[in-house]
């Protein structure tokens, strides 16, 4: 079974630095993608940045970024210039790309950005 | 637009009860998911269905009957509640394997709290 692994539960980053949140991975696939969501105190899942497995570029949106590295089986999240409303639970995801409709979820990241 | 909604978004009820959460989606995905989100922020599949046929059937209590009157429509019904039933619970939808991206869409959530 695949699993995802986020080895930090807490991390903190003052305003505008710069904070990177750790995910691995494990699966004998070749096909599949991994996502990243944030649930902020409203407890609602947003859709932060997704990487398809097949694609050799790491994925940008904005501010965020992504180092995927298959060989290792990581893929980390890059928050730029963090803002206040960055603060949230961060989660990693993977999921198979032929058949799979099962999403596999990591244990969360809280993301503390202090003043 | 709202893509996935649940209603109600609070449920307050007593041990014992029997309650209903449902979820539409206006996507057109063909796929559904009820998750659960305990106090630790952990995110665990219970159920998912395809154009109304269950796929996936995570080992939960027979109190958990999930019904899917369309491929729009993912229900959750709780019977017997108990005090370990308190969560949040999460409905989701994302594209069949044959559509990209792949990720999962979710509702806001539900807050269940059992007394």
């Amino acid at each position: 079974a695949q699993t995802v692994t986020q080895s930090q539960p807490e991390m903190s980053v003052q305003e505008a630095e710069t904070v990177t949140l750790s995910c691995t991975y494990d699966t004998s696939e070749s096909d599949y993608y991994l996502f990243w969501y944030k649930q902020p105190p409203s407890r609602q899942m947003i859709l932060v940045i997704r990487q398809e497995a097949y694609k050799q570029q790491n994925a940008t949106e904005n501010r965020f970024s992504v180092n995927f590295q298959k060989a290792a089986k990581s893929f980390s999240l890059k928050i730029s210039d963090s803002q206040l409303g960055d603060a949230a639970m961060y989660f990693c995801a993977y999921r198979r790309g032929n058949t799979g409709n099962q999403f596999y979820f990591g244990t969360g990241t809280s993301l503390t950005v202090i003043p | 637009d709202t893509a996935v909604s649940q209603t109600p978004k609070y449920l307050v009820t007593q041990m014992g009860n029997d309650k209903s959460i449902k979820c539409e989606q206006n996507l057109g995905h063909d796929t559904m998911y009820w998750y659960k989100q305990d106090s630790k922020k952990f995110l665990k599949i219970m159920f998912s269905y395809n154009n109304k046929e269950l796929i996936i059937n995570e080992t939960v209590p027979n109190r958990f009957s999930p019904k899917s009157p369309d491929k729009a429509h993912l229900n959750l019904h709780i019977n017997s509640l108990e005090l370990g039933d308190s969560a949040v619970y999460f409905c989701a939808s994302s594209p069949d394997w044959g559509g990209r991206p792949y990720e999962q869409y979710f509702g806001p959530g539900t807050r269940l709290t059992v007394t």
